[in-house]
């Protein structure tokens, strides 16, 4: 199976708060995870992307958390900011190959000020 | 800013029409991507050049005819649509199809059938 169950679909948080989006998978030859946000009109941007021999990445206030034995990923917001509103969509890779990107749902998040 | 340029940025077309959108990229990344978003959906993946060669159609409608007459330029030809073909067309591109990384995007072509 090729999916990847992204949740919440929505999520209100306030400013300063933490944002959680999680996201699970169930092909276990996944060997890549990126994380792309998108902006309303305007196309999907990678924020932050991990690799399985890794538990932990964190990019300034992003944070990916990796369980590879749960099949599990997350991506953390610290310190949200109303600039982060947007649609978050995680994704899974196999096989060293681009094109088999299989996108979560998408989650769209609203920093309230 | 994107680095992969869209043109246009909206189209309305009728059934009937005949249209193109175009792509151009000048990171010299050998794989270009179609995708195709809806609404609150993430996006689909269409077609995948790699090397200027067609590698991947997902089983799209021939009423979408791909080219990429160069390794910066792709274009998605559009004839004979349907409404419900109305979307988000994103282009993309990557270093090369077999090396996983990032996909650059464009910011689309938003497309509407009447």
């Amino acid at each position: 199976q090729q999916q990847v169950k992204q949740s919440p679909q929505s999520l209100i948080v306030q400013k300063g708060g933490i944002s959680i989006i999680n996201c699970a998978y169930e092909n276990t030859a996944f060997d890549y995870f990126p994380w792309y946000q998108q902006f309303p009109g305007k196309g999907p941007a990678l924020l932050i992307a991990i690799r399985p021999d890794v538990s932990e990445k964190k990019e300034g206030r992003f944070t990916i958390s990796f369980n590879k034995s749960a099949k599990q990923f997350s991506l953390h917001i610290m310190d949200s900011q109303p600039g982060d509103s947007a649609t978050y969509f995680c994704a899974a890779g196999s096989g060293g190959s681009n094109y088999k990107l299989t996108f979560g749902k998408g989650t769209l998040l609203t920093v309230n000020p | 800013d994107t680095e992969v340029t869209q043109t246009p940025k909206h189209l309305v077309m009728g059934m009937t029409n005949k249209k193109s959108l175009k792509c151009e990229q000048h990171m010299g990344h050998r794989a270009m991507y179609w995708y195709k978003q809806k609404a609150k959906k993430p996006p689909e993946l269409m077609f995948v050049y790699s090397y200027e060669k067609l590698s991947i159609n997902e089983s799209v409608p021939s009423r979408f005819s791909p080219e990429c007459p160069n390794s910066s330029l792709l274009n998605l030809h559009l004839h004979a649509l349907q409404p419900e073909d109305s979307a988000l067309y994103l282009c993309a591109s990557s270093q090369a199809e077999l090396a996983i990384g990032e996909l650059f995007f464009g910011e689309g072509s938003r497309l509407t059938v009447l």
